[in-house]
Order: C-alpha cells, then sequence, then structure tokens
C-alpha cells in the first residue's frame, strides 16, 4: 500500500537556522512526489515537486529512492515560512495525491 | 485567473441530516478531485472526475456520500445522513497539469 509518513507534527527554529522537514513514503513503482504547503487563512498550494528538481522559496527537496525519502530542507529559515507543511505521493498522470499528515513549521524571530 | 471556488465555507449540521457542498473549478480544469481532512490528518481523495466521468472513487463511503459533476464543470458533493465522523474540511482541487492540483479554500463540516 501506498504510504506517506511525516514523522514531525511540529518543528520549532529560530530565523537563520537550517530546517529539514522529514518524508518518507512507501511505494512498489516509481512515485512522484511533491511538497504542498499552507500559510495561515491560505490555501493549499504547490511549493514544489521532484520532478522539476527547482529550489522554490529557498527550499529544495531531493528524491532519495534507496531510503525511500523526500525531505525538503532550507538553509536559513525565515519568519514567512512558518506555515504547515504536506508531503504528497501520486503514482503519476493524474492520480490522487496520498498525503501525509503535514509538519506545522514555526520560526520564531 | 479566479481560483477554485467554494461554498459555503463553513456548515453546522445535527448528525442523521443531509448536506451538500459545492465547488467551481478553475474554468478549462478537466480533472476534479473532493479530499477529506479530517483534523490533524492529511488530505485523503474521496472522488476523482475527468470531465463528467468518475476516475476514482475507491475510498467514497458509497453508502452515504454522493457526488456528481454534470456537464464536466462545477460539482457537488453529498452527504446522507451524516455521522459524527464526517466532521472533517472538505477540499475541492482542479488540474489541468497531472503535476500540479489546484484547491480551493475549503468547507468546514461540523456534525453534532
Amino acid at each position: 500500500a501506498q504510504r506517506v509518513t511525516q514523522p514531525e507534527k511540529l518543528l520549532s527554529v529560530f530565523k537563520g537556522a537550517p530546517v529539514e522537514l522529514k518524508c518518507n513514503y512507501s511505494y512498489s513503482g516509481s512515485p512522484e512526489l511533491f511538497w504542498y504547503v499552507q500559510y495561515s487563512r491560505q490555501r493549499l498550494q504547490l511549493l514544489l515537486r521532484h520532478i522539476s528538481r527547482e529550489s522554490i522559496k529557498g527550499f529544495t527537496a531531493d528524491l532519495n529512492k534507496g531510503e525511500t525519502s523526500f525531505h525538503l530542507k532550507k538553509p536559513f529559515a525565515q519568519e514567512e515560512d512558518s506555515a504547515m507543511y504536506y508531503c504528497a505521493l501520486s503514482k503519476g498522470g493524474y492520480n490522487k495525491l496520498i498525503f501525509g499528515a503535514g509538519t506545522r513549521l514555526a520560526v520564531h524571530p | 485567473e479566479a481560483g477554485v471556488a467554494q461554498s459555503p465555507r463553513y456548515k453546522i449540521i445535527e448528525k442523521r441530516q443531509s448536506v451538500a457542498f459545492w465547488c467551481n473549478p478553475i474554468s478549462g480544469h478537466a480533472t476534479l478531485y473532493w479530499y477529506q481532512q479530517i483534523l490533524g490528518q492529511g488530505p485523503k481523495l474521496l472522488i476523482q472526475f475527468q470531465n463528467n466521468g468518475v476516475v476514482d472513487d475507491s475510498q467514497l463511503p458509497k453508502d452515504r456520500f454522493s457526488a456528481e459533476r454534470l456537464k464536466g464543470v462545477d460539482s457537488t458533493l453529498k452527504i446522507q445522513p451524516a455521522k459524527l465522523e464526517d466532521s472533517a474540511v472538505y477540499l475541492c482541487a482542479s488540474s489541468q497539469d497531472p503535476y500540479e492540483q489546484y484547491f480551493g479554500p475549503g468547507t468546514r463540516l461540523t456534525v453534532t
């Protein structure tokens, strides 16, 4: 069965500190991995996807098939990064997203 | 472009009552999804439409939930009768690109 695990419910850091939000998945095929973010009082929105191999708002994520992980990283956290972050998996195409439970990132001044 | 629209934003009902939610996707988006998000969990797909056809409804509790997308544009999701465990945020999303889904603001349902 496909599953996404985000082991931390809350990650609390100070501004300027590095951030790593963990995501592990289980899937027998070749999944597509995404990070979605929800800022306070805003809609859930795509942050980045592994196929793009891009950096968005300073965040990067590398797919590690050996460890079945897709951790989200940022070298220097900003207060505006405070939000709920969801890791999600898709079998590809227009298939549904399977979400993890989410990690709340709180960046303190 | 206008985003995905949902109504109502909030709804409180008693158990065993019925409720309906409405979603209008982004214009031109053929794929529409309904997700249920229970407090403390990530969204879970209930049903997926491609135009007006159902692609995936494997996790839809069909004894009480129903959904339709007439004319392949807007969609309604209905619960009848509601149970306490249906309390959740119901999210609608649409896409035209398989690599990005656009979410609406959600409808928060409380069943008492």
